[in-house]
């Protein structure tokens, strides 16, 4: 069953604290993206990648980092240094006939 | 720069047809996409145009006027299932996906 899995669904931690949200895929596909959702708001750009060893800032790249050894694999860091952390993140890929792109269930991050 | 509208909110009955507008302003067109997607959950794709006219798939249709930079996803014999946000997505000159905030569709019995 071809899909993109994020995991935990709901995560909690402390101000202060770095956290790693996970993103596997098993579609084959080489561009994966992390978007952040605000209440209310559009989806913005966090990284994106187009290939293994390779990743692109988005809009909103400051206080986060990114990975890219495996094609599978986009792990996104929020550091300490992301004033707002709080959001809904969704992680994508692209593929399909019209370069659609398909989302993971999203992780929700709270930090107190 | 970038922008996309939409309706925040849109309210309709239960079997009726509804139409959830978009403009945009974006630096190149390469397509607008149209999403679906419900609450606490992630966004599913629902439809694609890049050339103008109506795309209709289902209950769904969605329409494209590139000159006008304008779009409308039109959905018809409204269910109660279909209560969600929609969004609407423009593909730039760099091949980047621009989000407008989404419209969330309210349906009353």
């Amino acid at each position: 069953d071809g899909g993109i899995t994020q995991s935990p669904k709901y995560l909690f931690r402390k101000e202060g604290q770095n956290v790693t949200l996970s993103c596997e895929q098993n579609l084959n596909h080489d561009a994966m993206y992390w978007y952040r959702q605000d209440p209310g708001q559009g989806l913005r750009l966090i990284y994106y990648s187009q290939i293994v060893n390779d990743f692109q800032k988005g809009d909103i790249a400051e206080g986060y980092s990114v990975s890219r050894e495996k094609k599978e694999s986009f792990p996104l860091t929020v550091t300490s240094a992301q004033k707002n952390p709080t959001a809904f993140y969704l992680c994508a890929t692209t593929g399909g006939d019209v370069h659609e792109q398909y989302f993971g269930p999203g992780t929700r991050l709270t930090v107190t | 720069g970038q922008n996309i509208d939409q309706p925040t909110e849109m309210t309709a009955t239960e079997g009726a047809i509804v139409q959830i507008n978009c403009t945009y302003q974006t630096s190149g067109f390469n397509g607008l996409f149209w999403y679906q997607q419900h609450a606490g959950e992630a966004p599913t794709f629902l439809s694609y145009n890049v050339l103008d006219g109506l795309e209709e798939k289902g209950r769904f249709s969605s329409f494209l006027s590139r000159s006008k930079g304008y779009s409308y996803l039109l959905l018809k014999e409204l269910q109660m299932k279909d209560s969600a946000s929609y969004l609407c997505a423009v593909l730039d000159s760099n091949y980047q996906l621009i989000w407008g905030a989404g419209t969330k569709l309210i349906i009353k019995p």
